[in-house]
């Protein structure tokens, strides 16, 4: 059974910092997500990673994935207001179904 | 639209109802999923459609819930007798084929009282 895990589950963090939120998974998976989502609102997809190494960016956000260690990271930098949401990663179950199982999600909170 | 769109956006229902919830698909897009989130957990896998063949519902809680999509468009999902642990926001998402990105829908908040 695919299982996928996310730490930490809540942040707060003051505008202008650095950090990461990891997302581990149990098994073999052929692609990984990172979605958005505020209060009340549905998941924004932030980044596709497809391969070992994979690395993206768009803004303050950057992802990469490690298949190896069946890893994958989320930084956050020089930290926004905007930012504030929670943030879930979610890997592709595969099969014919394609499922995604999510993670538990990271409620993100930037202080001014 | 042009994104998926989901109604009603919220459902009060006493213990006991029924309850359908419509979901309208990215035109075009052949797979549709359904998805439970209980409130502060990510989103669950309810079941597949590829176009109107349902192929997996394994995510499906208990009998009472059942999907249907007969045209290959429009999804709803039914839940009978609905009990309290049913409250959550279902969400639908739909891709333009076997691995492409989901696109999700806003979602429908049910509260069973």
């Amino acid at each position: 059974e695919l299982k996928v895990e996310q730490n930490p589950l809540f942040l707060s963090m003051q505008e202008g910092k650095n950090y990461t939120i990891y997302c581990n998974y149990s098994t073999t998976s052929d692609r990984l997500y990172w979605y958005r989502q505020d209060p009340g609102k549905s998941l924004e997809s932030l980044f596709v990673l497809l391969s070992n190494g994979a690395v993206k960016q768009e803004g303050r956000l950057m992802a990469s994935l490690d298949t190896k260690a069946r890893l994958s990271t989320l930084h956050i930098t020089a930290a926004v207001h905007d930012l504030s949401a929670t943030y879930f990663c979610a890997v592709n179950y595969g099969g014919a179904t394609n499922k995604l199982i999510f993670g538990t999600g990271t409620l993100l909170a930037v202080q001014p | 639209g042009a994104g998926v769109s989901q109604s009603p956006r919220y459902k009060v229902a006493k213990r006991g109802q029924d309850v359908a919830l419509r979901c309208d698909p990215i035109s075009g897009h052949v797979s549709l999923f359904w998805y439970q989130q209980a409130l502060g957990q990510g989103p669950e896998f309810l079941t597949y459609f590829q176009n109107e063949a349902q192929l997996d519902k394994s995510g499906l809680p208990s009998d009472r819930f059942f999907a249907e999509r007969p045209e290959g468009s429009v999804s709803t999902l039914k839940i009978q007798r609905t009990q309290q642990e049913d409250s959550a926001v279902y969400l639908c998402a739909s891709s333009a084929g076997a691995h492409q990105p989901q696109h999700f829908g806003d979602g429908t908040r049910l509260s069973i009282l």
